[in-house]
């Protein structure tokens, strides 16, 4: 079955700073994969797919994330954090038959001035 | 070009109750699924809905029920509250399969 690991419950970075969300999934073939934002009280946000193709992918307000076959990781990265993406972040990956997706329990982020 | 809706926004019922949770879809979609978020956790899937039918469903017991209505808006209804029922209910609707989910801001359901 899906399942998606987010290792990391809570992570404080720096305005300014660089930052790497870790997510890990396992499936069976080739994956469907999303990262989602939350902020409090909102609905999750997407931020960017991985469908196929090129395995670098480029998303919203800056983000972008990996996909590494081997490693069975898609990890989220922003060269440098805004005060604004603190935030709860999710890892999903769409099910075989494309009706649902599994979310990581997320990291929530914390960013200091 | 408005998103999708969910009402209410917050919801206090008394164990035993029953709930109606209610989601328009974003403009263009025919597809809406339903999630529950417990604090602190990832959403988990429900069930979802496509030409009015029940089109897959997680691991919920029947309690949980749900309806699609022909201009794709839906409902989730939930029987025999229990205080574990407590969660943010998030409607998200998408187009086809292995479409990216836009999601509501959620119904958050306390029960007493």
């Amino acid at each position: 079955a899906q399942s998606v690991t987010q290792p990391d419950i809570h992570i404080t970075v720096s305005e300014g700073a660089s930052l790497e969300l870790r997510c890990n999934y396992s499936y069976g073939a080739t994956p469907y994969l999303f990262w989602y934002v939350q902020s409090p009280g909102q609905g999750l946000q997407l931020l960017l797919k991985y469908f196929s193709g090129d395995t670098l992918v480029q998303g919203i307000k800056g983000f972008e994330a990996e996909f590494k076959r081997s490693q069975s990781s898609f990890n989220l990265r922003k060269p440098s954090v805004h005060w604004s993406d603190a935030a709860e972040y999710f890892c999903a990956v769409g099910s075989n038959t494309g009706n649902q997706f599994y979310f990581g329990t997320g990291t929530s982020l914390t960013v200091i001035p | 070009d408005a998103g999708v809706t969910q009402s209410p926004t917050h919801l206090i019922k008394t164990r035993g109750q029953q709930v109606t949770l209610r989601c328009s879809p974003k403009s263009g979609h025919d597809t809406v699924s339903w999630y529950q978020q417990a604090l602190g956790q990832g959403p988990q899937f429900i069930f979802q809905y496509y030409e009015e039918e029940e089109r897959q469903r997680g691991n919920f017991p029947d309690r949980f029920s749900g309806h699609q209505f022909p201009n794709y808006s839906s409902e989730l209804n939930v029987n025999a509250l229990l205080l574990g029922d407590s969660a943010l209910y998030l409607c998200a609707s998408s187009l086809g399969l292995y479409s990216p989910l836009h999601f509501g801001n959620g119904t958050r359901l306390t029960v007493t």
